[in-house]
Order: structure tokens, then sequence, then C-alpha cells
């Protein structure tokens, strides 16, 4: 089975700064599909971010993007210009060619003002 | 976007009552959903995978008759927690994904947090 690893249980950032969540997985299937999710105190899961495997060009959304390095297997997340609402949880997903979803352990961000 | 509205948010019961917990995807059909229990401070374990018009698929571990699943039709899931006790409290997701869209994200639920007393 897939393997999703956040090796960071906890990142602090200053209100402003740029700060990088890291994520690696374990896989040997090539098609594939990478998400970040955001989870906040109010406990719903949103959508951050989303990459296809088979896609070179690093997705980024707003103030959000990620470095994927494929052939390492490493999906990390920068959140630049950092806000106070980004305080949360953060998962890092990997989403199968059979459908299955595998959630990392999470990363607590804290965003100091 | 794609939402999934899940009822109630939050419930209290006493022990040895049954819960029911709804899963509705309001703007897509969904022929899967799936469920999840989140502890404190910790990961999201999936239960099961809801799927539409047949039985539920369990996890190791997850006592079916304990956590009955239904997915009665493309739009709405329910699990329900019989004859629930104090360490069946926990917080439950629900989540769904929208097979119209490509990559096919999960989309979640608010969740529902069950306090069994």
């Amino acid at each position: 089975a897939q393997t999703v690893t956040q090796s960071q249980p906890e990142m602090s950032v200053q209100e402003a700064e740029t700060v990088t969540l890291s994520c690696t997985y374990d896989t040997s299937e090539s098609d594939y599909y990478l998400f970040w999710y955001k989870q906040p105190p109010s406990r719903q899961m949103i959508l951050v971010i989303r990459q296809e495997a088979y896609k070179q060009q690093n997705a980024t959304e707003n103030r959000f993007s990620v470095n994927f390095q494929k052939a390492a297997k490493s999906f990390s997340l920068k959140i630049s210009d950092s806000q106070l609402g980004d305080a949360a949880m953060y998962f890092c997903a990997y989403r199968s060619a059979g459908n299955q979803f595998y959630f990392g352990t999470g990363t607590s961000l804290t965003v100091i003002p | 976007g794609a939402v999934v509205s899940q009822h109630p948010s939050r419930v209290i019961c006493k022990s040895g009552t049954s819960v029911k917990i709804e899963c509705r995807s309001l703007d897509f059909q969904a022929t899967t959903m799936f469920w999840y229990r989140q502890f404190p401070k910790q990961s999201l374990m999936l239960m099961a995978t809801s799927n539409e018009g047949s039985k539920a698929t369990y996890e190791q571990g997850v006592e079916k008759d304990k956590f009955l699943i239904n997915h009665a039709s493309l739009t709405l899931s329910t699990l329900t927690v019989t004859s629930a006790h104090p360490e069946d409290s926990s917080f439950y997701i629900c989540s769904a994904r929208d097979q119209g869209r490509a990559v096919g994200e999960l989309f979640f639920g608010e969740g529902s947090r069950l306090t069994v007393l």
C-alpha cells in the first residue's frame, strides 16, 4: 500500500513570511494524483491545491504552490505571504490510479502575528 | 465547487443508543462516498467506502455491525453508530469524489462530533 509521510508535526511562520511544508510518499505507480488539504479549527477539510503526477509543471494557486519532485517522491507545499487565516492542520494526500486515498499524519501550522 | 453537507455537526447521546449521521453531495452525484474517523490531533482513518446500491466496504478492524452504512441514492450516504459507547466518541467525516471532475479530488463534509455519555 502507498504511504504518505509528513515529517513535520508542527510548523510556525511569521505573518507575511513564507513557509514550506514537506510531504513524501511511497508508490510504485506512475499515474496518480497528489493533494494538499487544509483543516482549520472549524474542522472541515478544504482542498488547497492538486497536482497530477503526469504534469511536470508545479501547481500554483494564488499564494500556494507546490514543489513536485516525482523521482524523489516529494510533494512540498509553499505558502507565501502567510496570513493569520492560514493557521490550520495541513494534510498531504495521495490518490492512486485505483481511486484509493491515503493521507499523511498532518502538519499543524501556526501563524505568528 | 462541489459541496458535501454533513448533518448533524454535533450530537450527544446516551450509551446504548444509536445515532445516524447523514452525508449529502449537494451539486454532484457520488456513486462512492467515504467515511473517516478522526481522533484529536490525528489524521483521518478510513472506516469504510460507501457504494451506491450495494454493500459498503469496511476497512480492517472496523465493525460493520456497529457502524452501519447505507448509500441509498447517488447523493446520500448515512452512517449509523449502533449501541454507541463512550469509546465511539469521535469526529466523523464523510467525503465524496466528484467523478465529473478529471482529477477526482475528494470533497469533505463539515464533520460530525459524536459524544457518547
